[in-house]
């Protein structure tokens, strides 16, 4: 099976700006993670979808959004960036994340001038 | 709130020696997943292994094992053989087990490991 991918690998925006980041789940996996990687906080969870559901939510402003496509596909979107988003954001793919394991994909890095 | 500390932040060892990286944590929670996962420069997260708290015997796989101490909340890695490649920064992570709903992994600060030749 193919793993999770993450599309684009790199970006680098502007202030102000908005991104949107793509993941795909590997195949049968219903449910995706968003988790943001900075030296600082280090890995912080921003949200959970199943089903096209959002789930769950960690404490991160609304300018954070998501959503998931009946295929599982999901996105993340923030809007007006700030130069404190720079990170890796790294989505996670699982049966059902109740069941524990999430699987990794290799991250989105994002740059914020 | 769970929390996860690993007290480590840096580790070397010499190559096909035995390391253990330390990880404890804090829940009230009786039920619950761990694991670990290693993040080479390449960025890529990747389990290593996956514990649940009901499984009183620890969890292997191949070279590398784990120390579960559930009434100490302590969940140490052990990379026997160590190889070039085991290389990464280490990060250890809980789940709450929930019927309903669904959980978050909570991830330590990490460790970085380097194996030297």
């Amino acid at each position: 099976k193919a793993g999770v991918t993450q599309t684009p690998r790199y970006l680098i925006k502007t202030r102000g700006q908005q991104v949107t980041l793509s993941c795909s789940p590997i195949s049968g996996h219903r449910s995706v993670s968003w988790y943001q990687q900075t030296p600082g906080q280090g890995l912080q969870f921003l949200f959970e979808y199943f089903s096209e559901t959002q789930r769950n939510k960690g404490n991160f402003p609304g300018r954070f959004s998501g959503r998931q496509f009946s295929n599982s596909r999901s996105e993340m979107n923030v809007s007006t960036l700030e130069l404190g988003d720079s990170a890796l954001y790294l989505c996670a793919s699982s049966m059902d994340s109740r069941q524990g394991t999430q699987y990794f994909g290799p991250g989105t890095r994002l740059l914020v001038l | 709130a769970q929390t996860v500390t690993q007290s480590q932040p840096e580790m070397s060892v010499q190559e096909a020696e035995t390391v253990t990286l330390s990880c404890t944590y804090d829940t009230s929670e009786s039920n619950y997943y761990l694991f670990w996962y290693k993040q080479p420069p390449s960025r890529q997260m990747i389990l290593v292994i996956r514990q649940e708290a009901y499984k009183q015997q620890n969890a292997t796989e191949n070279r590398f094992s784990v120390n579960f101490q559930k009434a100490a909340k302590s969940f140490s890695l052990k990379i026997s053989d160590s190889q070039l490649g085991d290389t990464a920064m280490y990060f250890c992570a809980f789940m709450k087990h929930q019927k309903g709903g669904s959980e978050k992994l909570v991830f330590g600060k990490g460790t970085k490991l380097t194996v030297n030749p």
